[in-house]
């Protein structure tokens, strides 16, 4: 098993739709929980940041962290064909170094049609 | 304000052939992360160097080695090439306070024939 699930997708909805990305994870020592976002033969671009349980907003982005039941969500409103792109979720614990190392899923591909 | 820099953007190789890619850091960041990514699959961590040391690594061989220069800047090199190291490599860097805020640049698609 590995330490963090995702879904490959594709996921395709209509522009305007919610759309809801999610990754569970088996490691309870995460501490830190992130969503970046990657278009084709680009970098991840960070798009939330998180750390404690609970709901994070950020415009039309909402990041939601269950630790007790290790499940991360990322909710986008009012989806555009812009949003089209690979959402990675990440998560980090604390390494031997002392630095929290980030893990990635595998990414999920969203297409947003017109 | 320069984000995340990497060269080359892409590079080919062939088996047993050694490379080396190159990355500067955001501004204001001393921390570079590696990572590499297979196509369709998330970054798997190289190692990450702070103050011209490498601090963790994450597993992959010795043939994938590292350095950071006192600007910052950092170098991967990876010997003895082979097919399966075809890959985009992403570097990233973070702030000395929020290290697993990663920024990352637009990566090193390096094909190994």
């Amino acid at each position: 098993q590995k330490e963090v699930e995702q879904d490959p997708g594709p996921l395709s909805v209509p522009e305007g739709a919610i759309v809801s990305l999610n990754c569970t994870y088996s490691n309870s020592a995460f501490q830190y929980f992130m969503w970046y976002r990657q278009y084709s033969r680009k970098g991840p671009e960070l798009l939330m940041y998180t750390y404690s349980s609970g709901n994070k907003e950020d415009g039309r982005f909402t990041a939601q962290v269950d630790k007790s039941s290790k499940y991360i969500s990322l909710f986008i409103r009012d989806s555009q064909p812009s949003d089209s792109a690979t959402y990675l979720c990440a998560m980090s614990a604390i390494g031997t170094g002392g630095s929290y190392i980030p893990t990635f899923g595998r990414g999920t591909s969203l297409i947003v049609h017109p | 304000d320069a984000g995340v820099t990497q060269s080359p953007t892409h590079l080919i190789k062939t088996r047993g052939q050694q490379v080396t890619l190159r990355c500067s850091p955001k501004s204001g960041h001393d921390t570079v992360s590696w990572y590499q990514q297979a196509l369709g699959q998330g970054p798997q961590f190289i190692f990450q160097y702070y103050e011209e040391e490498e601090r963790q690594r994450g597993n992959f061989p010795d043939r994938f080695s590292g350095h950071q220069f006192p600007n910052y800047s950092s170098e991967l090199n990876v010997n003895a090439l082979l097919l399966g190291d075809s890959a985009l490599y992403l570097c990233a860097s973070s702030p000395r306070d929020i290290r697993e805020k990663l920024f990352f640049g637009s990566g090193t698609q390096l094909s190994v024939l």
